[in-house]
């Protein structure tokens, strides 16, 4: 079965540093992999997808994810970011049947 | 366009009891699914609907949870009885036809077995 393990739990970083919340996924064939972010007491959103095409993909809030699949891995990064971006990350990879299987979660704590 | 929308938002129940979620997707929207989202935990699948028919129930606890979507609209899923361990937020999702299709997240219900 497809999986991803997202390999730090927590992240704590000061506001305007750059951040990369790092994902692994099992190899496959072909693989959909996505980015979602779950804001205290609120449920998840769809931050950023790949698909195919180009394996670097943006977000609308100034997120990015690459594709490297020499490396199986779906890192997600941003340049600079904000306290209101302090919030838990999934990694996910959608399964045979369409279903998605999560990682374990990483929780960004931005602090001025 | 509204979102997927669940209730309760939270439930406190003591164990043996049982209990009922309910999920109403966006509209036109053919796949359903719910997850458990245990506390420190990503969310794993129970259950997935194609329209009104089950397409992956493999990870469901069928000696204990039960789910349904009649007439391939809403749906509801029920715990009886609830143990401790079944403390989690229960989330539905949907998505238009599966595939490639983004899954749009509901708020979750919060479950708390005393």
């Amino acid at each position: 079965a497809q999986s991803v393990t997202q390999l730090d739990s927590q992240v704590p970083v000061f506001e305007e540093a750059p951040v990369e919340l790092r994902c692994n996924y099992s190899s496959s064939v072909s693989v959909y992999l996505f980015w979602y972010v779950q804001y205290p007491n609120q449920g998840l959103q769809l931050l950023l997808k790949y698909l195919s095409g180009s394996t670097l993909v943006e977000s609308i809030n100034g997120f990015e994810a690459e594709f490297n699949k020499s490396q199986t891995s779906f890192h997600l990064r941003k340049p600079s970011v904000h306290i209101s971006d302090t919030a838990e990350y999934f990694c996910a990879v959608r399964n045979s049947g369409y279903a998605l299987n999560f990682g374990k979660g990483t929780s960004l704590l931005v602090t001025p | 366009e509204a979102g997927v929308a669940q209730s309760p938002r939270y439930k406190i129940i003591e164990k043996r009891q049982s209990v009922a979620f309910w999920c109403n997707p966006i509209s036109g929207h053919a796949t359903l699914y719910w997850y458990q989202q245990i506390l420190g935990q990503g969310p794993k699948l129970l259950i997935q609907f194609q329209n009104n028919g089950v397409v992956d129930d493999s990870q469901l606890p069928k000696d204990r949870f039960s789910a349904e979507r009649l007439k391939g609209v809403d749906s509801t899923l029920k715990i009886q009885p609830a143990k401790l361990e079944d403390s989690a937020v229960y989330l539905c999702a949907s998505s238009f036809q599966g595939a490639i299709d983004t899954q749009y997240f509901g708020p979750g219900t919060r479950l708390t077995v005393l």
